[in-house]
């Protein structure tokens, strides 16, 4: 089965900071990647798909990039309402593998 | 608007069985393979199994392959988790989610809360 390792577990940023967060694959597959958010006691919410392709609704400042093994999540300009745990995945097929999560605070 | 709402969650002792639900509203239930998906406190997401549009298909992450059951009743609307020889490590928030295939897990519910402990 493909693993999905995240990095970094957490980081602090500043309002206005670019954050990247990166997702790598146990091994090389097609570009079914997603991202989603989860905020504080709240349930996730589909960011990207198709590692790059942002969902209906979801802001212009998230962008998503990579193939192979390795994927990107940016988020420019960080806001105070991004602070969340955002999670990689692999769909598609069965496992459909989350990462560990990345916590995103602001400093 | 296109919603899942779970039920079926509780308080039960090791080993024993729980039956979750989920209700379908909103769009075309048949058209959509859907998932389970659990989040242990304090924890990231966990993958729990898989039905496809039409039943057919059926998959399941290695911690609950064969104790749990994955089912749909598209006459209801409904989707359903059979958990059996449930262990404290199942303790978890139990997501009902919608697979868009292409497009991964678009519509979440709210969660059904489930706690296994002696």
């Amino acid at each position: 089965d493909i693993q999905m390792t995240q990095s970094p577990s957490s980081l602090s940023a500043s309002v206005g900071d670019r954050v990247t967060i990166t997702c790598r694959a146990s091994q090389g597959f097609t570009n079914s990647v997603a991202w989603y958010q989860q905020k504080p006691g709240k349930i996730p919410n589909l960011l990207i798909y198709a590692a790059s392709i942002l969902h209906s609704g979801v802001s212009s400042r998230f962008r998503g990039s990579g193939s192979g093994t390795d994927f990107t999540l940016t988020i420019n300009n960080l806001q105070p309402e991004d602070v969340a745990t955002y999670y990689c995945q692999k769909y598609k097929s069965a496992p459909w593998t989350f990462g560990q999560g990345t916590k995103v605070e602001i400093k | 608007q296109e919603q899942l709402v779970e039920s079926g969650g509780g308080v039960v002792h090791p080993g024993t069985s729980l039956r979750l639900s989920c209700a379908a509203s909103g769009f075309k239930f048949n058209g959509y393979g859907m998932h389970w998906v659990r989040q242990a406190p304090g924890k990231g997401l966990e993958w729990v199994a898989f039905i496809s549009y039409d039943g057919n298909k059926k998959n399941y992450g290695d911690s609950v392959e064969g104790r749990f059951t994955i089912s749909r009743d598209d006459s209801k609307n409904t989707l359903d988790l059979q958990m059996n020889s449930l262990r404290v490590e199942d303790t978890a928030l139990y997501y009902c989610v919608r697979d868009k295939v292409n497009f991964a897990m678009d519509v979440w519910g709210q969660g059904t809360t489930v706690t296994v402990s002696s």
